[in-house]
C-alpha cells in the first residue's frame, strides 16, 4: 500500500538555525512526492514536489530531493525565518489510485527570533 | 481566478445535526476530493470523484454522502452529525492523472460538533 511516516514535531529552531525535517514512504508503482505547508488558519500550499527518482525540488529556500533508494523525500532550509513559521506535510501522489494523496501526520515548526 | 472554495469557513453543528459542505472550483478539473484532517494528523481522504456522476469512497467515509451532478460542484453531506466528525475539511480538485503536483486544495471548513 501506499503510506508516509514523517518526524514527528513540534520542531522549535532558532532564526538563522538549519532545518530537517525526516520523511519516508512505502508506495506500490512511481508515486510523485511533495511538501506542503500549512500557515495558521489557512489552507495547504504547495512547498515543493519531485516527480522521479534523484530530482530536487526546491522553493523559498527549502529543498528536498527524491531518493528512490532509500525511499525518502526529506525537507532541508540551510537559514530559517520567523516567517517560516507553520506546519509542514509530506505528501506522495500516486496515479495508480486516482491521483489520491496519502500524506503524513504533519510537522510543526516554529521559529523564535 | 478563484480555484477551490469552500464554504463555510467554520460551522459549529449539534449532535444529530445535518449540514452540507460546499466546493466548488473553477479550473474544469474532472477530479475532486474531499480529506478530513484531526488535529495531529495528516489529511485523510473521505470521497472522491473523478468526474461528474462518478463518486467513490475513500478511506474514511463512515457517516459522509456526496454527489457530483456537475463538473465544478462536489458538496459533502453529514446526515448525522457526531463529536467524532469534529475537523478541519479540505476539498481539492486536479486533472485527470496529474503526476506532477496539480492539485489545489480549499482553504478548509472548520466543524465542531458539540
Amino acid at each position: 500500500g501506499n503510506s508516509v511516516t514523517q518526524m514527528e514535531g513540534p520542531v522549535t529552531l532558532s532564526e538563522e538555525a538549519f532545518l530537517t525535517i525526516n520523511c519516508t514512504y512505502t508506495a506500490t508503482g512511481y508515486p510523485s512526492l511533495f511538501w506542503y505547508v500549512q500557515y495558521p488558519g489557512e489552507g495547504l500550499q504547495l512547498l515543493l514536489k519531485a516527480t522521479k527518482a534523484d530530482d530536487k525540488g526546491s522553493n523559498k529556500g527549502f529543498e528536498a530531493t527524491y531518493r528512490k533508494e532509500t525511499t525518502s523525500f526529506h525537507l532541508e532550509k540551510g537559514s530559517v525565518q520567523v516567517s517560516d513559521s507553520a506546519v509542514y506535510f509530506c505528501a506522495l501522489e500516486n496515479t495508480n489510485t486516482g491521483n489520491q494523496f496519502y500524506f503524513g501526520t504533519g510537522t510543526s515548526l516554529t521559529v523564535i527570533p | 481566478n478563484a480555484g477551490v472554495t469552500q464554504t463555510p469557513k467554520f460551522r459549529i453543528l449539534k449532535i444529530g445535526q445535518s449540514m452540507t459542505l460546499q466546493c466548488t472550483q473553477d479550473m474544469n478539473h474532472n477530479y475532486m476530493y474531499w480529506y478530513r484532517q484531526d488535529p495531529g494528523m495528516g489529511l485523510k481522504l473521505i470521497y472522491y470523484s473523478v468526474g461528474a456522476g462518478i463518486t467513490d469512497k475513500g478511506e474514511v467515509p463512515n457517516g459522509y454522502n456526496v454527489s457530483r451532478s456537475t463538473t465544478e460542484d462536489f458538496p459533502l453531506r453529514l446526515e448525522l452529525a457526531a463529536p467524532s466528525q469534529t475537523s478541519v475539511y479540505f476539498c481539492a480538485s486536479s486533472p485527470p492523472r496529474t503526476g506532477g503536483g496539480r492539485t489545489f486544495f480549499g482553504q478548509g471548513t472548520r466543524l465542531t460538533v458539540v
